[in-house]
């Protein structure tokens, strides 16, 4: 079984400044996939970023960065120059390689948000 | 290109009550489908998912019921709804593979209280 924890249940940044974003977990699995999800007032989740735990790069994706320590078991996020539409809850989230049909396991989530 | 429906968008329900909620895709075949629920205060939680029709793996015991009477037709209900069943309900699919991981898109969602 896996769990994911994110200790911050709020975090609060000025726009244009950087925030990272705690996430650690917890499996038994050897190969695994990452995920952090954006839901914004909407409620659609939407996929900002994916690491796969055998890279050892951490991803990117445009102003989005993961910190990912595979041996603490840490994943982080980090969003650099903070706009106005970075303001949702974000989820961390895991799932096994190997279960294509499987489902993601998630944090409880961290409610991001941006100060103008 | 693929889309995902959910209905009712918003449902009020008293206590005891039947549900039924709907979940269908378009644009792909023998989809992998999900419900996931989203309680106040919590991430998401995986309650059911599908890997073809009539076939219904459940992940949390409790008085939800999943069925999928067509390929690309996803449906949650309950015979007596409970206070604790209210939530956000959200749907996903994936496209079917036996490979290491297939990206789940994730449907518009239904908030569903309990009164």
């Amino acid at each position: 079984a896996q769990t994911v924890t994110q200790s911050q249940p709020e975090m609060s940044v000025q726009e244009a400044e950087t925030v990272t974003l705690s996430c650690t977990y917890d499996t038994s699995e050897s190969d695994y996939y990452l995920f952090w999800y954006k839901q914004p007032p909407s409620r659609q989740m939407i996929l900002v970023i994916r690491q796969e735990a055998y890279k050892q790069q951490n991803a990117t994706e445009n102003r989005f960065s993961v910190n990912f320590q595979k041996a603490a078991k840490s994943f982080s996020l980090k969003i650099s120059d903070s706009q106005l539409g970075d303001a949702a809850m974000y989820f961390c989230a895991t799932i096994h390689s190997g279960g294509g049909a499987d489902g993601l396991t998630f944090g409880k989530g961290t409610h991001l948000i941006i100060q103008p | 290109s693929q889309t995902i429906h959910q209905w009712p968008a918003t449902l009020v329900q008293p206590v005891g009550s039947p549900l039924s909620l709907e979940c269908t895709v378009e644009g792909t075949s023998n989809p992998n489908l999900y419900w996931y629920r989203q309680a106040a205060g919590r991430g998401l939680q995986l309650l059911f998912y599908s890997v073809g029709i009539g076939q219904i793996s459940s992940e949390v015991p409790q008085n939800l019921s999943a069925s999928r009477p067509q390929d690309r037709q996803f449906i949650l209900s309950s015979k007596k709804l409970l206070l604790s069943d209210s939530g956000f309900y959200l749907c996903a699919w994936s496209v079917e593979s036996s490979g290491p991981y297939n990206e789940q898109f994730f449907g518009p969602g239904t908030r569903l209280t309990v009164l």
